[in-house]
């Protein structure tokens, strides 16, 4: 186990609800990562918290934000969902910044499902 | 655009021969490539970190090795076991990701381990 946490394990939201995400990093570590892997394709880069700020965004539409907390945990917060957002939510904690050569972490994700 | 790609999409084996995995990258210039190895509905779990100046990397059975030139990746898998079926994933880092977290990810090959 890597000792990165994530809640829930599973969700199932409705159309235009709105869902948080929850990720619980791994100890002395600062910075977070957020993916998103629909079924059969690797995970795609959300965005990347480092020391409670927003450090680097993929394509991804600004109805997903995040926050990241003084003990380094995170939120991924999704608003107005849309079926397609459908998919294993995964988060990743590391020692530093994720694009450099720091091992990454990834917790157990969480599969949300959008009816 | 920086992209990954890794071949073959999947590939059975039986228990106890090699197998070798590719991946193609244009990400350029990277700061590096990694492997990552995930069971199905669990994180990924990493395997090799290699600078773009390293040609190879070992860890216990799994052996990565990089070309810079030709842009290409390899795993080498000696002696498989039931336990390796997964999905292996190869991610690459553009130099600037630091700052960017940006972490580009392969689709992956899925690799079944036959008794």
């Amino acid at each position: 186990e890597t000792g990165v946490t994530q809640s829930p394990t599973h969700l199932i939201k409705t159309r235009g609800q709105q869902v948080t995400l929850r990720c619980s990093s791994q100890s002395g570590h600062n910075t977070v990562s957020w993916y998103q892997q629909a079924l059969g394709q690797g995970p795609q880069f959300i965005f990347q918290y480092y020391r409670e700020e927003e450090n680097g965004r993929g394509n991804f539409p600004p109805r997903f934000s995040g926050l990241q907390f003084p003990n380094y945990s995170s939120e991924l917060n999704v608003n107005a969902l849309e079926l397609d957002d459908s998919a294993l939510y995964l988060c990743a904690s590391s020692a530093g910044l994720a694009g450099a050569s720091y091992e990454q972490y990834f917790g157990p994700g969480t599969r949300l499902t959008v009816t | 655009k920086n992209q990954v790609e890794q071949s073959p999409q999947s590939l059975i084996i039986l228990e106890g021969k090699n197998c070798t995995l590719q991946c193609n990258y244009t990400v350029s210039p990277f700061s590096n490539l990694r492997w990552y190895k995930q069971d199905t509905g669990r994180g990924p779990v990493s395997l090799t970190i290699m600078t773009f100046s390293e040609n190879t990397k070992s860890n216990g059975r799994y052996t990565a090795t990089l070309d810079a030139d030709t842009k290409q990746s390899s795993l080498h898998i000696t002696a498989s076991q039931l336990s390796d079926s997964a999905s292996y994933i190869c991610v690459v880092s553009p130099l600037g990701g630091g700052s960017q977290g940006n972490l580009i990810f392969g689709k992956g090959t899925k690799l079944s381990v036959k008794p």
